[in-house]
């Protein structure tokens, strides 16, 4: 069964570094997004990407952030210099027709940890 | 602005009980999409039920289904005949028809199914 698969499950970085999440979508999905859940609290939308461009994006996605989708398979989220409150589990999905479906595909998240 | 709320942040049932989730939502919008996501512990979320708020009747699928209350804004999951593959943590959700693709989340209930 195809899946969402996310690398890596856990990073651990400092404070000021450059972080890349990673993401394989499903391989016929055009809809894809990073939602991030800080510890105890809610699921957060990030942002959505489709037709090679963001579509939409939240308040939390400042210009710290990026995302790329460089080779038509992989879908990566870019923190440029993290902070401590970037510490969050960081979930990737994708869709074959959008969010209004529900049937959004999640991996299992990264877990990033900012000292 | 839309918010999820699930006021159980845990719940436990016996296996073959029913048991059942709350969630209230608040929006301005008249046309959105209510949803139930499941997250098995350590592995992805995947949707359970999905509503149209413009649907009278409720959704069902197999043992789950929804008592969805409009006036009132509550989303509730009810689970029939528990199994102990239900253990999982339960996601209530929202979606603003009309291109948004913004999932707004609970906070979760975390469910336990016990033998």
């Amino acid at each position: 069964e195809p899946e969402v698969t996310q690398t890596p499950s856990h990073q651990v970085t400092q404070m000021g570094q450059e972080v890349i999440l990673r993401c394989v979508p499903i391989s016929n999905h055009l809809y894809f997004y990073w939602y991030r859940q800080i510890l105890g609290q809610k699921v957060e939308f990030l942002v959505s990407f489709y037709n090679n461009e963001i579509s939409e994006k939240s308040e939390i996605f400042d210009d710290q952030f990026s995302v790329e989708r460089p080779d038509g398979s992989n879908f990566t989220l870019k923190i440029r210099s993290t902070k401590l409150e970037d510490s969050a589990m960081y979930f990737c999905a994708s869709s074959s027709q959008g969010a209004v479906t529900g049937e959004l595909f999640f991996g299992e998240g990264s877990r990033l940890t900012v000292l | 602005a839309q918010t999820v709320t699930q006021s159980q942040p845990e719940m436990s049932v016996q296996e073959a009980e029913t048991v059942t989730l709350s969630c209230t939502y608040d929006t301005s919008e008249n046309n959105y999409y209510l949803f139930w996501y499941k997250q098995p512990p350590s592995r992805q979320m995947i949707l359970v039920i999905r509503q149209e708020a413009y649907k009278q009747q409720n959704a069902t699928e197999n043992r789950f289904s929804v008592n969805f209350q409009k006036a009132a804004k509550s989303f509730s999951l009810k689970i029939s005949d528990s199994q102990l593959g239900d253990t999982a943590m339960y996601f209530c959700a929202s979606l603003i028809q009309g291109g948004s693709e913004k999932l707004v989340f609970g906070k979760g209930t975390k469910l336990t199914v016990n033998p």
